[in-house]
Order: C-alpha cells, then structure tokens, then sequence
C-alpha cells in the first residue's frame, strides 16, 4: 500500500501569492493530521481532521491559513496570501485511529517564500 | 509549561553501542500515549515506539525499546547495537487521550550521531 502522498515536494513562491498544498492520506485512514516544522519552532500541529471533519484547529497560524478534506482520501492547506515567516516544511500525516494511533507522515513539501 | 523535554540536543555514540536519548513528560492525564519517531536527513518522519501510560511492561521493537518510568515521567528510548544508519534526529511526543483528543505534541529532538 502506498504512504502517505503529498505534492508538491518543493514550492517557491512570491510573497503575497496564494499558495495550495495537497495530501492523499493512507487509505483507510480515519484521521488527518498537518503539521508545520521550522527550525525556530519545531514541529507543530496546525490542523487535524477525523472521518473529513476538522476536531482541532486551534494550531492554525491565522486566517490566512485554511485546510480542507473534501473527502476521506484528499486534504489541502491553502496559504493567501502568502508571507516569508511561512516558509517551512509542511508535514501531511494519517492515523488508523485504533491501536496506539501511531502516525504515517508524508515526505513533507518544502515552502519556501521569497 | 512545555509538555515534552528532550534535554540533549545532540548525541554521539560509536557503532554497534547502545545509546539512551532521554526525554521527559509532563501531563496530569492519567490515559496518555507516549511516541518515539525518527528523522533522517531526507527528511521524513519514521514511527519507531510505542508506549500507553497504562503498559505495564516497556515497549521493545527490534532494537529499539522505551525506558518508561512512570513516576518519573521519563520515557527514554533505547538503542542497542548502533547502526550508521541510526544518525538521524530522534523526537519525543505525547498524546494526552482524554485531555487532548488526538493532538499529539513533539519535543525539540535529539540529533544522533553514530561514529565508524
């Protein structure tokens, strides 16, 4: 079975400009979880989501920062507009939720804004 | 009041050694999950270990097992028979169950060297 998916692995982009990064989770899947890591801050949770319905976004920077799961296997965090203090790397990551509830994370999209 | 302490942020160790990378918890849930992922420079998040507050017996997976002391809340992770594989960044999380849901919160991270 195929991890966690997320694309793109890499954006630059211009401050001010809307920026979308995409997730496929695991399938099966019941929850959805995005993270943000920088050096300065380490790796923080901004947003998860359970059975497409966001529990927790109590992370989530600001309004400019929304995210979305239309459906149980595809989730984006959009950024408008963007600001240099966002470049990170942006982790997607999904849980079964049963068991020890351990998390898959995806290979992370590297944002960086100019 | 930072929930998850790793207070080393670098480690060396020499191959086939084990090395302990400390970390310390702080929560007044009495259900929580305590995690040990692994980061190598490509950058992507590995799960290593598990341990529920309620385990009696310490997790152990391969060569990797958890020094879980609970009245101390420590929950160490254990490598034995370092590999050059092994060099990588090593995080600490916890997740509080009936407080938290299932927001679950990283330490700083350790970075591990393994010497030839």
């Amino acid at each position: 079975d195929a991890g966690v998916i997320q694309s793109p692995r890499h954006e630059v982009t211009e401050m001010g400009q809307e920026v979308t990064l995409r997730c496929k989770p695991i399938s099966g899947h019941d929850y959805l979880f995005w993270y943000r890591q920088t050096m300065m801050r380490g790796l923080e949770l901004l947003i998860y989501f359970n059975n497409n319905v966001p529990i927790d976004d109590s992370g989530m920077p600001e309004d400019r920062f929304s995210a979305k799961m239309p459906n149980a296997s595809f989730s984006t965090l959009k950024i408008q507009p963007s600001e240099p203090r966002d470049s990170a790397v942006y982790f997607c990551a999904s849980s079964p939720g049963t068991g020890s509830h351990e998390q898959y994370f995806g290979p992370g999209t590297r944002l960086t804004v100019t | 009041a930072q929930k998850i302490t790793q207070t080393q942020p670098g480690m060396f160790v020499q191959e086939k050694e084990a090395v302990t990378l400390d970390c310390t918890y702080d929560t007044s849930d009495q259900s929580y999950g305590l995690f040990w992922y692994k980061q190598p420079s490509s950058g992507e998040m590995i799960f290593l270990i598990y341990q529920g507050s309620y385990d009696e017996q310490n997790a152990t997976e391969g060569r990797y097992s958890l020094n879980f002391q609970k009245a101390r809340k420590s929950a160490n992770l254990v490598i034995s028979a370092s590999q050059l594989g092994d060099s990588a960044m090593y995080f600490c999380a916890m997740r509080e169950i009936h407080t938290g849901g299932f927001k679950t919160i990283f330490g700083a991270g350790t970075r591990l060297f393994v010497k030839a």
